[in-house]
């Protein structure tokens, strides 16, 4: 069974750049998670997916974040524009019923 | 914001020793989970234990509940250096299916 897929990896922007990420979780999960991970720090949750519905939004920077999960599937997180305290790995995770996530490897960005 | 807190923040400790990591949260829980992060790479799930349960095992580890003091351990025995990674706790809130991570304890096993 294939895990949770993101891209880009590794990523290096100017400050006020756009940049965005792509998310593919595992097949038949429902729930899909986006989480921003500062160095040293543990995950935080930015926006929380039910189907296509985003449930929990609350922490997501609305100004400048924006996400969508077309079809219920793949998902995209957006920064416009980028800022320097946007610096973080950005991890996507599913998870069926809710319980136990399943985290994909991340996207670590640069902001400079 | 985190409800988790993690002690220590950083343990080292010799192979085949026992590794003990604990975790203190502020409000009432659904369920509490331990994960595993390597350098690098995204968290893995170790075990899940629910509000009603006061411990659960899982191949080398066990993880202990105490909700009377919102707390849990999670011990390692027979450390290896495939251990070596970050443990995070995460508390599912009552109803909130909304996992809120501590700041990890920074897991060195030496050979």
């Amino acid at each position: 069974e294939a895990g949770v897929v993101q891209s880009p990896r590794y990523k290096i922007i100017e400050k006020k750049q756009p940049v965005a990420f792509w998310c593919n979780p595992i097949s038949g999960h429902n729930t899909l998670y986006w989480y921003r991970q500062n160095l040293g720090q543990g995950p935080e949750l930015l926006i929380r997916y039910e189907n296509e519905e985003a449930v929990d939004d609350s922490q997501l920077p609305k100004d400048r974040f924006s996400a969508e999960r077309l079809k219920g599937v793949d998902s995209t997180l957006k920064i416009q524009p980028a800022e320097l305290g946007d610096s973080a790995v950005y991890l996507c995770a599913s998870s069926l019923m809710g319980y136990e996530q399943y985290f994909g490897p991340g996207t670590r960005l640069t902001v400079t | 914001s985190q409800q988790g807190e993690e002690d220590p923040q950083a343990l080292s400790i010799q192979e085949g020793e026992n590794a003990t990591m604990n975790c203190s949260y502020k409000t009432s829980i659904n369920n509490l989970q331990w994960y595993r992060q390597n350098s690098g790479r995204g968290l893995v799930h170790l075990i899940l234990i629910r509000s009603n349960e006061r411990e659960k095992h899982s191949g080398r580890l066990r993880v202990t509940l105490d909700t009377s003091k919102k707390s849990s351990s999670l011990l390692i025995t027979a450390s290896r250096a495939a251990d070596t990674a970050s443990y995070f706790c995460a508390t599912d809130k009552e109803g909130a299916q909304k996992l809120v991570f501590g700041q990890g304890t920074r897991l060195t096993i030496n050979p």
